[in-house]
This record gives structure tokens, C-alpha cells and sequence, in this order.
């Protein structure tokens, strides 16, 4: 069974605050590693979708790393805004069009 | 237009009705997929249709009928389902590597 793991589960910080969450995949058979951002009521939005070992993108404020090699992912916010509060999902592509979703992180933005 | 509409957004059915979910999109993408997801769970993934053929069926019951019409639409026909059958359904399309999602349809079966 193909486990991706996303910590925190939840996670509340002030306006200003810069942040970082978690994803963990399985290091055998990866092919890619996508980042989504859900608002509540919306449709996921892709953010990034990463392939290779040491890969580091960025949009805006929100940039993300790659560690194929040990199965984790980084994703991190400088200067939280509460307009990123959202559930930040991973998921994990092994080549068959499938993604494997990890449970996301709640981020909550205090004005 | 870059996004993929569901429609209907909630629908409520009870376990001897039939209904259809719809997705569309017109974006030209030639995968389309379906996911179900439930409270506090990630979206897992029922579907695939990859040039109108189904490409992928994670094994679900066949109370949940899969259509692809055309390479736009993408129907789930839902017939006889159980009160464990209420989720999100996600639709979502893809040419290359990202796919795109919908909003979902919440689903309540009574």
C-alpha cells in the first residue's frame, strides 16, 4: 500500500509568519511530486509538479523542494497572508497517471 | 477557458434512485479522471479515461458507472448506492503532467 504523509495536519500562524509543511513519499518507483493549494468551497489548485532529486520551485511566496532520494517534499510560505489560508495537498505520481494524495495540511492565516 | 465545471454542486439521493454526475471541460485535455473523497480523508482516485477509452478502474463497484461521451464530458452514473457512498466527487482533466480539478459535487446518500 502506497502511503503519503503530510504534516502538520493543521497548522495556525500569525499574518507575517513564514511556514513550512511536510510531505513523505515513497523513495521506489517516483516519478513525480505534485503540490496542490484547496480553498474551501473552490476547486484544487495546482501549484507545482516537481520530478527530479533537488528540484526547487516558486511561485510568488510559495516555493517547494525535492528529496527523491529519502521521499520528502518541502513546502514553504514567506510572509503567510490570510488569503493563503487553505489545505495544502500533496500527491505522488508513480508513472501510471495515478496520484496517491496524502491527507493536506490546514493552514490558517490570523489576520 | 481553463476550467473544469461539475455540475450538479450538492445533490441528495436516496439508495433506489439513479443519477449522473457531470464534469466538463474545454481545455482539449485528453485524460479525464474521477476521485471520491471523504470527511477528513485525501481524494482517491476511481477513474481514468484516457482518449475516451477508460484506461483505469481502481476496482470500484459497478454501482458507479463511468461515461466519456466526448473528449469533453465526462459522466459518473450512480445507481443504488449506500448511505457510505456520500463524499466528494472531484473531477479533474489533464494534458501532460498536471491535472486540473472541479469544484466536486457533494454527494448525500439517504
Amino acid at each position: 500500500i502506497l502511503n503519503v504523509e503530510q504534516s502538520p495536519q493543521s497548522l495556525h500562524v500569525q499574518e507575517g509568519d513564514s511556514t513550512n509543511f511536510t510531505c513523505s513519499f515513497p523513495s521506489s518507483n517516483f516519478y513525480a511530486l505534485h503540490w496542490y493549494r484547496w480553498e474551501t468551497a473552490k476547486s484544487p489548485e495546482a501549484l507545482f509538479v516537481m520530478t527530479l532529486n533537488g528540484d526547487e520551485k516558486k511561485k510568488g511566496r510559495i516555493s517547494a523542494t525535492l528529496n527523491t532520494k529519502e521521499g520528502y517534499s518541502y513546502l514553504y510560505i514567506k510572509g503567510s497572508q490570510p488569503e493563503d489560508s487553505a489545505t495544502y495537498l500533496c500527491a505522488f505520481e508513480g508513472g501510471s497517471e495515478k496520484l496517491v494524495f496524502g491527507k493536506g495540511t490546514k493552514l490558517t492565516v490570523n489576520p | 477557458d481553463t476550467e473544469v465545471t461539475q455540475t450538479p454542486k450538492h445533490l441528495v439521493m436516496g439508495m433506489t434512485n439513479k443519477k449522473s454526475l457531470k464534469c466538463e471541460q474545454h481545455m482539449g485535455h485528453r485524460a479525464m479522471y474521477w476521485y471520491k473523497q471523504k470527511a477528513k480523508k485525501p481524494p482517491e482516485l476511481m477513474f481514468v479515461y484516457s482518449y475516451e477509452k477508460l484506461s483505469i478502474n481502481e476496482s470500484v463497484p459497478s454501482r458507479f458507472s463511468p461515461e466519456c461521451p466526448n473528449s469533453s464530458l465526462l459522466n459518473l452514473h450512480l445507481h443504488a448506492l449506500q448511505p457510505e457512498d456520500s463524499a466528494l466527487y472531484l473531477c479533474a482533466s489533464s494534458q501532460g503532467q498536471t491535472q486540473y480539478f472541479g469544484p466536486g459535487t457533494r454527494l448525500l446518500v439517504l
